[in-house]
């Protein structure tokens, strides 16, 4: 089975120029998440999609970000314009969705951004 | 609001030992607790998965608790490798099941 896939795996930007991620959830997975992890921290949850649309949004800095899930399975994530403290590994994450329990998370391998 | 602390921040510890990492939470409305380990440069790779009904898990080396009243898991390590050196994020599943994570402990293990 394959597992999620993220493009790039690299990006270096000045700042105020957008740049945009995109993930390719494991097939059959309907839970979508965006993940940011700043260097020594832990990661924060971004967006979760289920299929297509947002389940919870409230850590996304909306000004600059968006994201979307048109069609229920891949997603991108967008920051335009973007800042210094922007630099971290974005990582998406996929799930099933099955009721009543706690579902496993499976993460990509992150893209690395870098904004000078 | 919930929050997640890993203690230590780091181990260093010589290849043998049997080991243990240490996670706390402050809300016990969690649906799981998760273990996952992260390589430089690397995403994160799931260990172990504890649902809230259940006590522990085991898998090969490692053994995960969870006791959801006091808020703590342990990750249990025995017979450290370097291989295993690493950082060892733990999380637990809220809400929604968005997972809230520890910054992690970063392991060491030195033939």
């Amino acid at each position: 089975e394959a597992g999620v896939a993220q493009s790039p795996r690299y990006k270096i930007i000045e700042k105020r120029q957008s740049v945009a991620f995109w993930c390719n959830p494991i097939s059959g997975h309907a839970t979508l998440y965006w993940y940011q992890q700043i260097l020594g921290q832990g990661p924060k949850l971004l967006i979760q999609f289920q299929n297509n649309g947002v389940v919870d949004d409230s850590q996304l800095p909306k000004d600059r970000f968006s994201a979307e899930r048109l069609k229920g399975v891949d997603s991108t994530l967008k920051i335009q314009p973007a800042k210094l403290e922007d630099s971290a590994v974005y990582l998406c994450a996929s799930s099933l969705v099955i009721a009543g329990t706690g579902n496993e998370q499976f993460f990509g391998p992150g893209t690395r951004l870098t904004v000078l | 609001k919930q929050e997640v602390t890993q203690i230590p921040a780091a181990l260093s510890v010589p290849e043998g030992e049997n080991l243990v990492l240490n996670c706390s939470f402050t809300d016990s409305a969690i649906y799981n607790l998760q273990w996952f380990r992260q390589d430089p440069g690397k995403g994160l790779t799931s260990l172990l998965l504890i649902q809230s009904s259940q006590r522990e898990q085991t898998s090969g080396r490692l053994n995960a608790s969870l006791d959801k009243s006091s808020g703590r898991s342990t990750l249990y390590i025995a017979a450290s490798q370097p291989g295993d050196s690493a950082t060892y994020l733990c999380a637990v599943a809220v809400g929604f099941q968005k997972l809230v994570f520890g910054t992690g402990t970063r392991l060491l293990v030195s033939p």
